[in-house]
């Protein structure tokens, strides 16, 4: 089976910088994908890695390295609305998504 | 445009009843899956569906069967359902000819199974 981990929760001050850290074992590897999922709703797509390196998205970027199986989220000038839960997710050998449990974030004032 | 519709959005069942939790996109999206979230346990593949007329089984299949008769439908069907299968299933839609194959998700329904 496939296997990613990532802390289970985080805890950032409006305004702040949060890296949320993963890291996977998977038969192939075919992508990495960044989900944030707000409480009671549906996951929304917030960036995607296939090669390694750095992927910006406004305040949020993503990055990758292929040979370590690790990945990491950033997001900077944390707001109150960041916080979520935040899934890793890894596109293996077989194109099949495999997610992590996700790392609920929370922002304070 | 919607996206992806679920339906319904929340329901209670007693054990041992059959039910099909609907989805349905407008994106002509080829692929399109089904999930379950279980606290903990992140998202699991149940059954998934690479082009109309096709399916196949994801991790946790047992207890689920799919259809995919057109592009935009995808039905779930607990035959008979029982309590383990409470949880939050969330349907979602990919087109594999795109650089990236994202997935987008549906709203998602709560089952309770009593």
């Amino acid at each position: 089976g496939q296997n990613i981990d990532q802390p289970t929760e985080m805890t950032a001050t409006e305004g702040a910088i949060v890296q949320i850290n993963c890291t996977y074992q998977t038969s192939g590897f075919n992508g990495l994908f960044w989900y944030q999922q707000h409480a009671g709703e549906a996951p929304t797509f917030l960036s995607y890695n296939v090669l390694d390196g750095l992927e910006e998205k406004g305040r949020f970027s993503s990055f990758l390295s292929r040979s370590k199986g690790y990945s990491y989220l950033l997001l900077k000038e944390l707001q109150m609305k960041d916080s979520a839960s935040y899934l890793c997710a890894v596109r293996d050998g077989d194109y099949k998504l495999s997610f992590g449990a996700g790392t609920t974030v929370t922002v304070r004032a | 445009i919607a996206g992806i519709t679920q339906a319904p959005t929340s329901q209670i069942l007693a054990a041992g009843r059959r039910m099909t939790l609907r989805c349905t996109q407008d994106m002509r999206h080829n692929a399109m899956y089904w999930y379950r979230q279980d606290l903990g346990l992140g998202l699991r593949l149940i059954h998934y569906s690479n082009t109309a007329g096709t399916t196949g089984k994801g991790e946790v299949p047992d207890g689920y069967s799919v259809s995919r008769a057109n592009t935009d439908d995808f039905p779930l069907t607990l035959a008979s359902a029982v309590p383990s299968q409470t949880s939050v299933y969330f349907c979602a839609s990919s087109d594999s000819s795109s650089g990236t194959d994202t997935q987008y998700f549906g709203p998602g329904t709560r089952l309770t199974v009593l």
